[in-house]
């Protein structure tokens, strides 16, 4: 059973437009979450994270939402830069006794010039 | 600043063959992490371990063992490999303040 869910395994954004990859979780005990962004041949980077007790947080071009009713989170990259195509997942954690970090499947982004 | 290192980089085994992937982080952290990743199933988490001493089964355990050497090395080994562990392998270790996972650059593994 997939906790963690990336249901578009691909988006194409022309630069400069923005960029909007969601997630949808299942476990209500999950209150930390993290953007990763991966290139071909590398390990995956972090990129922004967000705890439950927020619904917002910023990081420069990057901005994730969290709407806990929904179960679902969205990262916001305005404006993309074709430097920004690689693969996001995004990761779920568990309340404090936990260190279990599940990842969903990932979408595949290209910003296109 | 060399982080979150694995070896080998990329490895072919027979099946039935064994071996070790070996990981070891510099960054003083006490979870480390084994993942794998396969097309269209993303990062999948084999095993981990919260602190020195200690390991827990993830997501798919099955046909893997592990071993927390030290606070620094975490290893995975496959007793006999199977044409289904063929993927890439990451590590990863983890902050203790903000909770943020630092990978390993991968091994590709393919069981023949």
């Amino acid at each position: 059973d997939q906790q963690v869910k990336q249901n578009s395994p691909s988006l194409s954004v022309q630069e400069g437009r923005i960029s909007i990859l969601n997630c949808d979780y299942t476990n209500s005990m999950f209150d930390y979450f993290l953007w990763y962004k991966k290139y071909p041949a590398e390990g995956p980077t972090f990129l922004i994270s967000i705890s439950s007790i927020k619904d917002k947080n910023e990081d420069g071009r990057f901005t994730v939402f969290l709407n806990k009713s929904a179960k679902h989170l969205s990262l916001h990259i305005v404006p993309s830069q074709p430097g920004d195509s690689a693969v996001y997942f995004c990761a779920a954690s568990g309340a404090s006794g936990t260190y279990k970090y599940i990842f969903g499947t990932g979408t595949r982004l290209k910003v296109l010039a | 600043n060399a982080g979150v290192t694995q070896t080998p980089k990329f490895q072919v085994l027979k099946t039935g063959q064994s071996m070790t992937l070996q990981c070891a982080q510099d960054m003083n952290h006490n979870s480390m992490y084994w993942y794998r990743q396969d097309p269209g199933m993303g990062l999948r988490l084999i095993y981990y371990s919260a602190s020195e001493g200690t390991t827990d089964k993830g997501e798919v355990p099955n046909g893997y063992n592990v071993s927390r050497l030290n606070k620094r090395e975490f290893s995975l080994r496959l007793e006999s490999a199977a044409p289904s562990q063929t993927s890439v392998y990451f590590c990863a270790s983890k902050t203790d303040n903000t909770g943020e996972l630092f990978f390993g650059e991968g091994s590709r593994l393919t069981v023949l």
